[in-house]
């Protein structure tokens, strides 16, 4: 049985400051990762989606890198901004199948 | 484009009453939607597939006779939530696909609180 841990937790920043996020997943057959954000009591909003084929993918200040042999991704923020504060989860899509597994989220603050 | 939107947003209910909560993709015909649910501080945790026309697929642990999924259209389904509980208070989320297999789009999901 697939399963995704986040690491941390929790984070605080003050603003500005260039962050990473820790996603790792047991089962390396996967079909995709992805990285979603979820702001307080609101649905998910995709931010970026790797095939397993990839190794990263870029939208704006936001990287998404993919280890799928060693079951890692990260998700790196740069020049974070207040904005940025939400959960951020990572999912993953296993091969042959639609499920996404999640994972527990990271909660970030970022402080003005 | 690939909107999906859930409603009520929130609802609040007696214990023993049964709640019903749609889930509709605006924009584009969705084959396939799931059903999740997310508790305080949890991940999201996927309770059932549908495919348009035909009977849910349920994950372990999930009571179908409790939870009800209709996925009529190719637009709309619906959970509906029987002789509700306490316990099942949670939010409520649900995505779309067109194939199953494509990208997931996230409704704003629906708070469900239990009296």
């Amino acid at each position: 049985k697939q399963e995704v841990t986040q690491i941390p937790a929790a984070l605080s920043v003050p603003e500005g400051e260039n962050l990473v996020l820790n996603c790792s997943f047991t089962d390396s057959a996967i079909y995709n990762l992805q990285w979603f954000r979820q702001d307080p009591g609101k649905g998910l909003t995709s931010l970026l989606l790797i095939q397993s084929s990839q190794r990263e993918q870029t939208s704006g200040r936001l990287n998404a890198s993919l280890d799928k042999s060693s079951g890692r991704s990260t998700l790196y923020i740069a020049a974070s901004q207040p904005g940025d504060s939400a959960t951020y989860l990572c999912a993953v899509t296993g091969a042959g199948s639609y499920q996404l597994t999640f994972g527990k989220g990271t909660k970030l603050s970022v402080i003005p | 484009g690939a909107v999906v939107s859930q409603h009520p947003s929130w609802v609040i209910c007696k214990s023993g009453t049964s709640v019903k909560i749609e889930c509709r993709s605006l924009d584009f015909q969705a084959t396939t939607m799931f059903w999740y649910r997310q508790f305080p501080k949890q991940s999201l945790m996927l309770m059932a597939t549908s495919n348009e026309g035909s009977k849910a697929t349920y994950e372990q642990g999930v009571e179908k006779d409790k939870f009800l999924i209709n996925h009529a259209s190719l637009t709309l389904s619906t959970l509906t939530v029987t002789s509700a509980h306490p316990e099942d208070s949670s939010f409520y989320i649900c995505s779309a696909s067109t194939t199953g297999l494509e990208t997931q789009y996230f409704g704003p999901g629906t708070r469900l609180l239990v009296l």
